[in-house]
């Protein structure tokens, strides 16, 4: 099946930095791709949708200067937390669309765990 | 309050049951999406639906959507260990906008 990789797997920054994670569709284009957050005990949130050129939509209440997002390739989108903050620790995790009119899915990636000191 | 509700919370099953999870909302839904993550590993996007009355499978997992477009229940036939996991469903609350939502979640459990 299809795969989605994300890197790094595991991040550990001080405060006031910024991390960029990066979401790579592996053997399939995807035109969109999904930046989720999970928080502790499962709660799930989308924080935006990555269109392949052009700008991300964001979700209700996601700062979209905290948390850039960039969708430059059918391949790859990356998210940078801009100036962390112990509160943006969390796990990210991003989806891939495969769209191919007969079938519509998503493949998730393993998810980034974000470390903010 | 939740936008979506799931019911059951937890479930324990034996092996080769049938059984029902529920996901409703009070309002109507736009795109209605059921996922599930396995203890330990990633997120696995199950279906869509969208219209009222639809249904879809994926091997031995049933979703609909009602008419209303207000609830959606998933369906395993004859579950098995594999089927273990936490169920997710996920919907946008409106046509246009950024307003997707996730329910709690179902914690399946299957008996071999």
């Amino acid at each position: 099946g299809a795969v989605v990789s994300q890197h790094p797997s595991r991040v550990i920054c001080k405060s006031g930095t910024s991390v960029k994670i990066e979401c790579r569709s592996l053997d399939f284009q995807a035109t969109t791709m999904f930046w989720y957050r999970q928080f502790p005990k499962q709660s799930l949130m989308l924080m935006a949708t990555s269109n392949e050129g052009s700008k991300a939509t964001y979700e209700q209440g996601v700062e979209k200067d905290k948390f850039l997002i960039n969708h430059a390739s059918l391949t790859l989108s990356t998210l940078t937390v801009t100036s962390a903050h112990p509160e943006d620790s969390s796990f990210y995790i991003c989806s891939a669309r495969e769209n191919l009119g007969v079938t519509d899915t998503q493949y998730f990636g393993p998810g980034t765990r974000l470390t903010v000191l | 309050s939740q936008e979506l509700e799931q019911s059951p919370q937890s479930l324990i099953v034996q092996e080769g049951k049938n059984l029902t999870i529920n996901c409703t909302s009070s309002k109507t839904l736009y795109g209605l999406y059921w996922y599930k993550q396995k203890y330990g590993e990633g997120l696995i996007f199950l279906m869509m639906l969208q219209k009222g009355g639809e249904e879809k499978s994926h091997e031995k997992i049933t979703a609909k959507l009602d008419e209303k477009k207000q609830q959606s229940s998933l369906h395993i036939t004859a579950s098995q260990p594999s089927h273990a996991g936490i169920y997710l469903c996920g919907a946008r609350r409106r046509y246009y906008g950024q307003n997707f939502v996730f329910g709690p979640g179902t914690r399946l459990s299957v008996l071999p």
